[in-house]
């Protein structure tokens, strides 16, 4: 059975970092791409970034370009997001989800967890 | 810029309803990859529909997608009591992916 599970989620002090973290089982990692979507309370979904099976092709809303890190280690199954200069609208909470490598589509996603950027 | 969906749409047990998600030529318009995610309150998100029409296994047979143009479409036929939450497009945007900002559909 395919699970996602995200951690890291905090609160944390605006203009800080954080690094969160999503880790898989159940499907063979490296032939999937993985996505970062978030939600802020009370509103939608928005996409934040994703980054191919072999790690080597990264993309990033405009929203988080310059200030967030997608990156994954195969070897650990797992996928990070490094988070810099947070600010309020970045509160959300974050989910982790699983696409197959050449598709466009969010196949599977983690619970989600919750980062919180307030002083 | 985000997709544009209904903010809500209701509907009786047993009736169907039809969710809009238009976008535009770079987005809907351009790819064959309009998905479908449903989500009630406090839950992650669902895939419902993918590559406009695909339904992924364990899906019923009542959610169908189409597409016209820039406009994707979602249909829920024999609307049920457990159908009602809330639904987000989603399309492939050239490397990136943009979101609708939702519809409820509420079962009356």
């Amino acid at each position: 059975e395919e699970q996602l599970l995200e951690s890291g989620g905090d609160l944390v002090q605006p203009g800080g970092s954080l690094r969160v973290s999503c880790a898989a089982s159940g499907f063979i990692f490296s032939n999937y791409a993985m996505t970062w979507v978030r939600q802020a309370p009370g509103k939608g979904l928005e996409w934040v970034s994703t980054i191919n099976g072999g790690g080597y092709n990264t993309y990033y809303a405009d929203s988080v370009k310059g200030r967030f890190t997608i990156s994954r280690d195969n070897s650990k199954n797992t996928m990070y997001l490094q988070m810099n200069s947070l600010t309020a609208e970045d509160t959300a909470v974050y989910y982790c989800a699983n696409h197959p490598t050449g598709t466009a589509y969010f196949d599977y996603w983690g619970q989600g967890m919750l980062v919180t950027v307030s002083s | 810029s985000a997709l544009t969906q209904p903010r809500s749409v209701s509907g009786s047990p047993g009736q169907s309803v039809t969710l809009s998600c238009t976008g535009d030529s770079g987005d809907v318009g351009d790819y064959d990859q309009v998905s479908w995610y449903q989500q009630h309150p406090g839950k992650a998100p669902k895939l419902m529909i993918y590559d406009v029409t695909e339904r992924p296994s364990g899906v019923p047979d009542r959610f169908s997608g189409s597409k016209s143009g820039n406009t994707a479409s979602l249909t829920i036929s024999g609307l049920q009591a457990e159908d009602d939450a809330d639904y987000y497009c989603c399309a492939n945007a050239g490397g990136s992916y943009v979101f609708g900002a939702g519809t409820k559909v509420s079962v009356l």
